[in-house]
């Protein structure tokens, strides 16, 4: 299980939208509507902002959105506010055992 | 609400045994539907999941650290553990306790606020 492909890093100002990208392969991403996005900021647990590709949490802003194309998924973030500011975690099933996730190395949201 | 806290010491000894405890309050570790696991996070290898149980002893391990790992569960103490041997400064992390959900539990739904372990001499 090879870990899913982030920028290390994007930025927006306040009221633009950014995508962060997450690709894997056609075993895992390519596969399966079963990616999850993490939001994480400084020093705090990660929290579930997207599953299923494309669905949020109770309580998530429809600010965020999801996607998936091929063996890439995609974060959306519109109306980009301070806050936003935080590390993004992607996350799939593995697929080729029974259980199992990988994770993305990580993006750095800096809002300007 | 579901809240999950990790326990145990900071700091293990090289070629030691690291053992957490992750306590599970605001709902029962035995419901069904539910994985329970650990996740740790390192700055050089980011977030990676470690292994996980559900409440009836199934359970599943990540390949690369199989060998050293087990997770225990105690239903009547509401209580999952993690434990890992022979443990090396690449163990050194933050260590999360986490509720799988989703049709193969990819959903990590619930974190404990995590729980930074050192390994040094």
């Amino acid at each position: 299980q090879s870990a899913l492909t982030q920028p290390a890093s994007v930025s927006g100002s306040p009221g633009q939208s950014i995508t962060i990208s997450c690709t894997g392969t056609s075993s895992d991403v390519g596969s399966y509507v079963l990616v999850s996005w993490y939001q994480q900021h400084p020093g705090k647990a990660p929290k579930l902002m997207i599953y299923e590709g494309s669905k949020r949490p109770s309580g998530v802003s429809n600010r965020f959105s999801g996607s998936k194309s091929g063996t890439t998924a995609s974060l959306t973030i519109s109306g980009l506010q301070a806050e936003d500011e935080a590390d993004y975690y992607c996350c799939s099933y593995g697929g080729s055992t029974p259980f199992g996730v990988v994770f993305g190395g990580g993006t750095k949201l800096t809002v300007l | 609400q579901l809240q999950l806290q990790e326990s145990g010491p900071g700091l293990v000894k090289p070629s030691e045994t690291l053992s957490l405890t992750c306590t599970v309050s605001g709902g029962s570790i035995s419901s069904s539907g539910y994985y329970w696991g650990w996740i740790r996070q390192t700055p050089g290898k980011g977030l990676e999941w470690i292994g996980s149980i559900h409440y009836s002893g199934s359970f599943y391990y990540n390949p690369s650290l199989k060998s050293r790992v087990t997770v225990p569960v105690d239903t009547s103490k509401n209580q999952f553990s993690l434990k890992l041997s022979s443990v090396t400064a690449a163990d050194t992390a933050v260590y999360f306790c986490a509720r799988h959900s989703g049709s193969y539990y990819e959903i990590i739904s619930s974190w404990g606020q995590g729980r930074l372990v050192t390994v040094s001499s």
